[in-house]
């Protein structure tokens, strides 16, 4: 049964910092990772998608990387601000029989001005 | 292009009533999913549906059920709520269900049953 971790549960940090935030799955065989962005009360936002022959993906100050070999994933932050505090949520993708995304419990991130 | 539309956004209700979500997808998606989110138990796959047709299904009981229209437009329902009901209820839309297609979800329904 796939299982995915985040590592940490919360993090704080001064803005301007550069913040690695951590995702392990228990199973390789994955189609897809997918990190979001979750703000209170509010719904998900897709960040970035990574294919499973991929390694790395980058949008703006954001760049994931996947080491399906490793069941390992991190979402790079560059130049923290305030505006990028919230709960981080990566998701696997396995094609399995329910074919649904699999998430972590996420990482709340907190930068501070 | 207009997100993933969710109504209502809130609700509050008793403990035995029922209750049914709405979620209007992405234009041209097809692909509509279902989650259940609550702190203790974080973000779970209720069901898929595709062209009216539920593909998956996660480990919820028979009280809860969705269903999906010609124009993708789906709801959920589930019937004798209990406590353990209230979560915020997410709805998500894709393309189709293959690894090309990231999900765009709503804002939620919150749910309170009291």
């Amino acid at each position: 049964k796939q299982e995915v971790t985040q590592i940490p549960a919360a993090l704080s940090v001064p803005e301007g910092e550069n913040l690695v935030l951590n995702c392990s799955f228990t199973d390789s065989a994955i189609y897809n990772l997918q990190w979001f962005r979750q703000d209170p009360g509010k719904g998900l936002t897709s960040l970035l998608l990574i294919q499973s022959s991929q390694r790395e993906q980058t949008s703006g100050r954001l760049n994931a990387s996947l080491d399906k070999s490793s069941g390992r994933s991190t979402l790079y932050i560059a130049a923290s601000q305030p505006g990028d505090s919230a709960t981080y949520l990566c998701a696997v993708f396995d094609g399995g029989s329910q074919g649904n995304l699999i998430f972590g419990k996420g990482t709340k991130l907190s930068v501070k001005p | 292009k207009a997100g993933v539309t969710q109504t209502p956004r809130y609700l509050i209700k008793t403990r035995g009533q029922q209750v049914t979500l709405s979620c209007s997808p992405i234009s041209g998606h097809r692909s509509v999913s279902w989650y259940q989110q609550t702190p203790g138990q974080g973000l779970q796959f209720l069901f898929e549906y595709f062209s009216e047709t539920q593909r998956n299904k996660g480990n919820f009981p028979g009280r809860f059920s969705g269903r999906q229209f010609s124009n993708s437009r789906s709801e959920m329902n589930v019937s004798t709520l209990e406590l353990g009901d209230s979560a915020l209820y997410l709805c998500a839309s894709s393309l189709g269900r293959d690894e090309d297609s990231p999900l765009h979800f709503g804002n939620g329904t919150r749910l309170t049953v009291t």
